[in-house]
């Protein structure tokens, strides 16, 4: 099973707004409604952001969305902010014979 | 509050085993279906196995299949990992993770992870 695929990088100034993309198969991300998302600032553990493509943990800020089409999912992160500023993976199901892959991360900068 | 520490990582030989343990506490363990994820040093994050909560359904990643074994005490609320022929491209931190009820790879809690390094 590949890892899903995302962009290396991403930035953006504080304020705006970015969009970190998690393009897989139609046997994971396009099969199921079962996209994960985690934020993971250096030295740390991961933090789970997103779940089930666009639900939000109690806790998570209202900045960040997600969403899926066809076989990509997608992070959005509005209003950026200084703290943002970390590595973000995409998790996806695929299944019984191969449970889950993540993404290869996005290290988002912000400017 | 949901806690999962993590302990038994350290430095071993090429075809050497390690046994890691994943300590539970502040929800009901046996309630839970548990996973190991890792991260090599500088790089992405791996699942590498997965066990329900009655320790009757487990998973594991191509990559550890045959090497690695999960498996789970409720009565002591702990998770372990029994790794086996270790290879370097093993080395890597090794994180416990609770799976979110009812949302398969859905992992809501992590351990602070323990660091495996597989080296002569």
């Amino acid at each position: 099973q590949s890892a899903l695929t995302q962009p290396a990088s991403v930035s953006g100034s504080p304020g705006q707004s970015i969009t970190i993309s998690c393009t897989g198969t139609s046997s994971d991300v396009g099969s199921y409604n079962l996209v994960s998302w985690y934020q993971q600032h250096p030295g740390k553990a991961p933090k789970l952001m997103i779940y089930e493509v666009s639900k939000r943990p109690s806790g998570v800020s209202n900045r960040f969305s997600g969403s899926k089409s066809g076989n990509t999912a997608s992070l959005t992160i509005s209003g950026l902010q200084a703290e943002d500023e970390a590595g973000y993976y995409c998790c996806s199901y695929a299944g019984v014979s191969t449970l889950g892959v993540f993404g290869g991360g996005t290290k988002l900068t912000v400017l | 509050q949901v806690q999962l520490v993590e302990s038994g990582g350290g430095l071993v030989k090429p075809g050497g085993s390690l046994r890691l343990s994943c300590a539970a506490s502040g929800f009901t363990f046996s309630d839970y279906y548990m996973s190991w994820i890792r991260q090599a040093p500088g790089k992405g994050l791996e699942w590498v196995s997965y066990i329900s909560s009655s320790g009757s359904t487990i998973y594991y990643a191509d990559s550890v299949k045959g090497r690695f074994t999960i498996s789970r005490d409720n009565a002591k609320n702990s998770l372990y990992l029994q790794m086996n022929s270790l290879r370097a491209e093993d080395t890597a931190v090794y994180y416990c993770a609770r799976d979110k009820g009812g949302s398969y790879m859905t992992f809501d809690y992590w351990g602070q992870g323990t660091l495996v390094t597989v080296s002569s």
